[in-house]
């Protein structure tokens, strides 16, 4: 079973609307990371945003949010007033802790494009 | 801020031939990693390092790539008898500690292409 699922491989969204990029997960560990990165055309991966498995509240960090919904085991990565920097494509990853705090697994990632 | 530093950028090398991957982890930094991701491909696990041993390998790291840390400061991925299927970016990453809240930071990549 894929550990993380990315169903979106492309999504294109207006410049300065809001876009959500979907993520699912698979783990039976309590306690466990999720993590989403940016990886724009020059190839770096840039880490945007973190949450935990035991945090109450969604994470936030300037434009990006964190839609966690820890029943349904999802953890959406929402941009707002998109800009035409953040076309580039969109990782979601998971740590877990306890079983295989080694290893980072990454989804597939979704290609964002921003319309002028 | 620190960063996780990885070279060269780029290295063009032919078949069957050795290659030495460079990265230099954030200094305070305890689990260092390699991920390769093949154009346009999901991202990878290779191996994971801590306190001087390889902690987790993948299938794919097989007896064809070594890691070393050899001086405290550079962590390096050596791939021998390099294949065409070789040809991918290859991601050095590095976190302070084994916990689910620290992020990996990643390096700039190192691009392989093996002709």
């Amino acid at each position: 079973a894929q550990k993380i699922t990315q169903t979106q491989p492309g999504m294109f969204v207006q410049e300065k609307e809001a876009v959500t990029l979907d993520c699912t997960y698979d783990t039976s560990d309590p306690s466990y990371g999720l993590f989403w990165y940016k990886q724009p055309s020059s190839g770096e991966m840039i880490f945007l945003i973190y949450q935990g498995s035991y945090d109450q509240q969604n994470a936030t960090e300037g434009r990006y949010s964190l839609n966690f919904q820890k029943a349904r085991k999802s953890a959406n990565l929402v941009i707002s007033a998109s800009q035409l920097g953040d076309s580039a494509m969109y990782f979601c990853a998971m740590r877990e802790s306890f079983y295989n705090f080694n290893k980072f697994y990454f989804g597939s990632g979704t290609k964002l494009n921003v319309k002028p | 801020e620190p960063e996780v530093t990885q070279t060269p950028s780029h290295q063009v090398t032919q078949m069957g031939q050795e290659v030495i991957l460079r990265c230099v982890p954030i200094s305070n930094h305890l689990y260092f990693y390699w991920y390769r991701q093949i154009l346009g491909q999901k991202v990878e696990f290779l191996v994971s390092f801590y306190n001087n041993e390889i902690s987790e390998k993948s299938e794919i790291f097989d007896d064809q790539f070594s890691v070393e840390r050899p001086d405290g400061s550079n962590f390096t991925l050596k791939i021998r008898s390099t294949k065409l299927e070789d040809s991918a970016m290859y991601f050095c990453a590095s976190s302070p500690t084994g916990e689910g809240a620290s992020p990996l930071h990643f390096g700039n990549g190192t691009r392989l292409t093996v002709t």
